[in-house]
């Protein structure tokens, strides 16, 4: 069946321009996750959507960045105002529940911020 | 708070040699372990988790780890790598309520030959 899918695979922005990523979870998993991914820092967690319940945003590192999972199924990241240091691959994942089960990662939007 | 620590940032090793990939985490609470690879320009993908039961995990091309809760350490081992095996590897931990991962900062293995 299909993995987990992002678009767009490739995104070069200005600085205080505001971005919008995409994924696409395996269908019917419930939850869904956005790491980051850069060379200073690693991979970072930054939001976890679990079915229907209040998301856990507690890796966000600004209120420039949201989230938003609708319908239980497709997420959008939003940064707003970028700034250079969101260069990153932001990468999505899903797993049927939290926990202990696998994480499905997509293959990443890579964010360049000029 | 958990945290991982992978030891060693890259491992050059020849081809047909054995590797250990070393990874230490540290939780007040159980964890569950994974270990997950990335090819080069590639997504990630899970090789091995330990959730419970044999602290020998068996994982996918060949690997292997093993959970050492007394020195809470999670190693990845593979008797004979090859070429195709040049990747970075990272390892992480998440508890059993919660939901993310937590990462170490990667091991990039590089085979040889």
């Amino acid at each position: 069946g299909a993995g987990v899918s992002q678009s767009p695979s490739n995104k070069v922005t200005e600085k205080g321009k505001d971005v919008e990523l995409r994924c696409d979870p395996i269908s019917g998993h419930t939850a869904l996750y956005w790491y980051r991914q850069s060379l200073g820092q690693g991979l970072e967690f930054l939001i976890y959507f679990q079915g229907n319940s209040a998301p856990d945003k507690s890796g966000l590192p600004s209120d420039r960045f949201s989230a938003e999972r609708t319908g239980g199924s497709v997420s959008t990241l939003t940064i707003q105002r970028t700034q250079q240091e969101d260069s990153a691959v932001y990468l999505c994942a899903s797993s049927w529940t939290s926990g202990s089960d696998t994480q499905y990662f997509g293959p990443g939007t890579r964010l360049t911020v000029l | 708070a958990q945290s991982v620590t992978q030891l060693d940032s890259q491992v050059p090793v020849f081809e047909e040699a054995p590797v250990e990939l070393r990874c230490n985490y540290s939780s007040s609470v159980s964890v569950y372990l994974f270990w997950y690879v990335q090819y080069p320009n590639q997504g990630l993908q899970l090789l091995l988790k330990y959730l419970s039961g044999s602290t020998l995990v068996k994982g996918i091309n060949g690997f292997e780890a093993e959970f050492n809760k007394s020195q809470t350490s999670f190693h990845l081992r593979k008797p004979s790598v090859h070429i195709s095996d040049t990747a970075e590897y990272f390892c992480a931990v998440t508890r059993g309520s919660q939901g993310n991962l937590i990462f170490g900062k990667g091991t990039k293995l590089s085979v040889k030959p």
